[in-house]
């Protein structure tokens, strides 16, 4: 399977800053995806990285509060905008091979913490 | 919107126990995944479960969906500190593409 690297592993950031999270495959994959985890929650998917085109948000998550770019089939970023305390959480990119009803599979997550 | 819910929240069993958790959706479900995600880690894939009635068995896992496709559980037979983590179903809507992870189950064993 292929192999993700998310960098940063963790962040601590001020109020109002941006951070941009990426996230690099070994191998050139079908789709990207982003979530976000609350400790002690579920995952929740912010969107699907398309490469070429615009994201694919979910309800609930807009382009401006979260650009994502996808420039090539193995690289990807997601960037929190104008961060506040509820931005707080774990975001993990993932891959799919062939399609969005095939196994994904993760890299390590960013922690991210706002002061 | 669609909801996946897995119960139990949480569970709490012996070592040597057999451990189950359900995920249950109010709508006909096209495929499900599972996912055990350790603590401090991520999300690991597991199995995919396509065919209405399908049961799968990995070694001391035994995967099923329902005939309705509405539901789908997870039971470890003889359950080891090995298997501690939180199991997530994850389903993919074929008609929307829509993807929704289940609340997952934590569970943790007793030595």
């Amino acid at each position: 399977s292929a192999v993700i690297s998310q960098k940063p592993s963790r962040d601590i950031c001020q109020r109002g800053t941006s951070l941009t999270i990426q996230c690099q495959v070994d191998s050139q994959v079908t789709m990207m995806f982003w979530y976000r985890q609350q400790p002690g929650q579920s995952l929740t998917l912010i969107a699907t990285a398309n490469q070429g085109s615009e994201a694919t948000y979910e309800s609930g998550f807009v382009i401006d509060k979260f650009p994502i770019s996808r420039p090539n089939l193995t690289f990807s970023t997601l960037t929190v905008s104008n961060m506040s305390p509820e931005d707080s959480s774990i975001y993990l990119c993932s891959v799919a091979e062939g399609g969005s009803n095939q196994p994904q599979h993760f890299g390590d997550g960013t922690r991210l913490s706002i002061l | 919107g669609q909801q996946v819910m897995q119960i139990p929240q949480y569970q709490h069993v012996q070592e040597g126990e057999d451990f189950t958790t359900y995920c249950n959706s109010s709508t006909t479900l096209s495929n499900i995944q599972w996912y055990k995600q350790r603590p401090g880690g991520h999300p690991v894939f597991l199995i995919q479960l396509v065919k209405s009635g399908e049961v799968k068995k990995q070694k001391r896992l035994t995967f099923q969906f329902g005939e309705a496709k509405k539901n789908s559980s997870l039971h470890i037979t003889a359950t080891q500190t090995t298997d501690v983590g939180t199991y997530f179903c994850l389903h993919h809507n074929f008609g929307n593409e829509k993807l929704t992870f289940g609340t997952g189950t934590r569970l943790t064993i007793i030595p």
